[in-house]
């Protein structure tokens, strides 16, 4: 397909366990950000790559929380021993170039809802 | 810190009403302001984008404004539908190119 695609749609785990979030951008876009989404809220920023490195990490919570891309394509995001407080849905994004100009329009995958129960 | 607030209270208007959303902005001066639509289990949708030198700017039915001295995005949806119920994000990048987005206006239109 041509937009960005998130895998699972759906991962319920329990609380300790290790998840991983799949993220497939849009082919040639070289910017891709992650966002959390809580109920009622609007997408809030964790990090996001120009290529293959991480232009800017400062949204993400705590060190449980890592996402890489390693081949400039592909990222996934991995939380390390969930907490309850980690449900939310997780918002995946790509954008042609990165947003210093201001004028970027992101497309947004359709998210993974992350239950830790 | 900068911020991009929403009206939080849902929005209620009749089938065929204007409906208009609020957008402010605090503690920087955006050069762009864009306009997301989300439904329900989906990811947001880009709608439209708003340069801080174009007062106002114009998509089929959708209107949005841009008031550097108020600090403020008016947008608007003429003629509105039942398919126009959606929650509606305001945005933009700060200086650090980090999209920004405030919590969002949910709209539902009665028919």
């Amino acid at each position: 397909g041509a937009g960005v695609s998130q895998t699972p749609s759906n991962k319920v785990t329990e609380k300790g366990k290790y998840v991983e979030l799949r993220c497939d951008p849009i082919s040639g876009h070289t910017a891709l950000y992650w966002y959390r989404q809580s109920l009622g809220q609007g997408p809030e920023f964790l990090i996001y790559f120009q290529g293959t490195g991480a232009a800017d990490d400062s949204g993400l919570p705590n060190d449980r929380f890592f996402a890489v891309r390693p081949e400039g394509s592909v990222s996934t995001l991995k939380i390390q021993r969930t907490e309850r407080g980690d449900s939310a849905v997780y918002l995946c994004a790509s954008s042609l170039r990165a947003g210093d100009s201001g004028q970027e329009t992101q497309y947004f995958g359709p998210g993974t809802r992350l239950l830790v129960l | 810190s900068q911020k991009i607030e929403q009206n939080s209270e849902a929005l209620n208007i009749q089938e065929g009403k204007t409906a208009t959303l609020t957008c402010n902005y605090t503690n920087y001066s955006p050069a762009y302001l864009q306009w997301y639509r989300q439904d329900p289990g989906r990811g947001p949708v880009f709608l439209l984008l708003i340069r801080e030198n174009e007062k106002e700017k114009r998509k089929e039915r959708l209107k949005v404004t841009f008031d550097t001295t108020l600090k403020q995005s008016l947008f608007h949806i003429t003629a509105s539908q039942p398919a126009d119920s959606a929650t509606y994000l305001c945005a933009s990048y700060n200086q650090g190119g980090k999209l920004i987005f405030g919590q969002g206006t949910e709209l539902s239109v009665k028919p």
